[in-house]
């Protein structure tokens, strides 16, 4: 039941550059997208959300975009910093389904300073 | 800043035996969640509750599980009897309002630290 996809495990960033981190989705009932952050030893926190009515939302160094006609989003952070190295979910909701959040399997960022 | 706790941080059992997993949501949050993580897998929902009852249970939440708020500030999931595959990070959250905003709103679920359940 891979309806959440983050193709990528692992990503490494210099210092400074632009981390971007690519999410891949198949069901069509999902409204509202999501990106959680989790450190080791933390629970997931909430990032940035994005409603399936835009297509950009911006949050100071993080962006994230929705290409609802190639049912994909991507985070972007810029400029990258050491303290952004975490492991990032993507993750969504569904209209008929609100409690329920289905996560992708995450993707390893480390930024290298 | 306010936070969800979880108790205890790591829990060992043997096979077939009973645990319980405690949760102090946030205090004025009205909306409970447990989710599950197995090693090398994603965070998978397990189940909500709002109002004392279950609003919402994935497949995973069978017979063997059961949620309960017991006072004014606990939430706690019981596994009846263990299985090996129930070895997983377990994370509590809670949220102030259900996520059922509509396609404008998302209300933030926020996560516990987790505990990490080994079955023996």
């Amino acid at each position: 039941d891979q309806q959440v996809k983050q193709n990528s495990p692992s990503l490494s960033v210099q210092e400074g550059r632009i981390s971007i981190l690519n999410c891949d989705y198949t069901n069509s009932m999902f409204d509202y997208f999501l990106w959680y952050k989790k450190y080791p030893a933390e629970g997931p926190t909430f990032l940035i959300s994005i409603s399936s009515i835009k297509d950009k939302n911006e949050d100071g160094r993080f962006t994230v975009f929705l290409n609802k006609s190639a049912k994909h989003l991507s985070l972007h952070i810029v400029p990258s910093q050491p303290g952004d190295s975490a492991v990032y979910f993507c993750a969504a909701r569904m209209k008929t389904s609100y409690d329920k959040v289905i996560f992708g399997p995450g993707t390893s960022l480390s930024v290298i300073p | 800043e306010p936070e969800v706790t979880q108790t205890p941080s790591h829990q060992v059992t043997q096979m077939g035996q009973e645990v319980i997993l405690r949760c102090v949501p946030i205090s004025n949050h009205l909306y409970f969640y447990w989710y599950r993580q197995i090693l090398g897998q994603k965070v998978e929902f397990l189940v909500s509750f709002y109002n004392n009852e279950i609003s919402e249970k994935s497949e995973i939440f069978d017979d063997q599980f059961s949620v309960e708020r017991p006072d004014g500030s606990n939430f706690t999931l019981k596994i009846r009897s263990t299985k090996l595959e129930d070895s997983a990070m377990y994370f509590c959250a809670s949220s102030e309002e259900s996520l059922a905003g509509g396609p404008s709103s998302y209300n933030e679920q926020f996560f516990g630290p987790g505990t990490r359940l080994t079955v023996l």
